[in-house]
């Protein structure tokens, strides 16, 4: 079974300022995709950006990029230049390929993160 | 792009009385979905993934004459709780594969009093 573990449970950032979260599973799968999803006070679940273990370039979406470390089995989350709307439960999550039984997203326990002005 | 639109956002009922939950894939054909349920400040836990045209798969530990999963339809999926207690108060979110993405409604805050 996969785990996916989250060992922040808060952080939080100054305005402008550079954070990152952490993020460690254990798969035996070679082939697998890595999700950010951020949950802010609605509730609503928001992709923030996606890697397939594939694809050595690690991933960018404009202020978030990952380091994903597949040998460590670790996939970070790096905002820069943080905003007073990033603050949210930020989760990460594991899914096996589409084609393999009992594919589906395995959460971490998240991190609340909290930006201030 | 892909919307997932889960209904009612919010629902306060009586203990004992059942409710029903409804997950639509709008633009999409799901032919698998997901429920989850989160406590406050906790994980999404998954209880169960609905295949259309099949009986759905429950994760360990959550009953399945409890919570009752269909899925009719390529764009429908409802979660039904049967006799409703207050200890099933909390937030259900559902989700929906459209080939290698996942897409997730808004969900539903039960309160059962």
């Amino acid at each position: 079974a996969q785990t996916v573990t989250q060992s922040q449970p808060e952080m939080s950032v100054q305005e402008a300022e550079t954070v990152t979260l952490s993020c460690t599973y254990d798969t035996s799968e070679s082939n697998y995709y890595l999700f950010w999803y951020k949950q802010p006070p609605s509730r609503q679940m928001i992709l923030v950006i996606r890697q397939e273990a594939y694809k050595q370039q690690n991933a960018t979406e404009n202020r978030f990029s990952v380091n994903f470390q597949k040998a460590a089995k670790s996939f970070s989350l790096k905002i820069s230049d943080s905003q007073l709307g990033d603050t949210a439960m930020y989760f990460c999550a594991f899914m096996k390929p589409l084609e393999t039984s009992g594919s589906r997203l395995t959460f971490g326990e998240g991190t609340q993160l909290t930006v201030n002005p | 792009g892909a919307v997932v639109s889960q209904h009612p956002s919010w629902v306060i009922c009586k203990s004992g009385t059942s409710v029903k939950i409804e997950c639509r894939s709008l633009d999409f054909q799901a032919t698998t979905m997901f429920w989850y349920r989160q406590f406050p400040k906790q994980s999404l836990m998954l209880m169960a993934t609905s295949n259309e045209g099949s009986k759905a798969t429950y994760e360990q530990g959550v009953e399945k004459d409890k919570f009752l999963i269909n899925h009719a339809s390529l764009t429908l999926s409802t979660l039904t709780v049967t006799s409703a207690h207050p200890e099933d108060s909390s937030f259900y979110i559902c989700s929906a594969r459209d080939r290698d993405r996942i897409h997730f409604g808004n969900g539903t805050r039960l309160t059962v009093t």
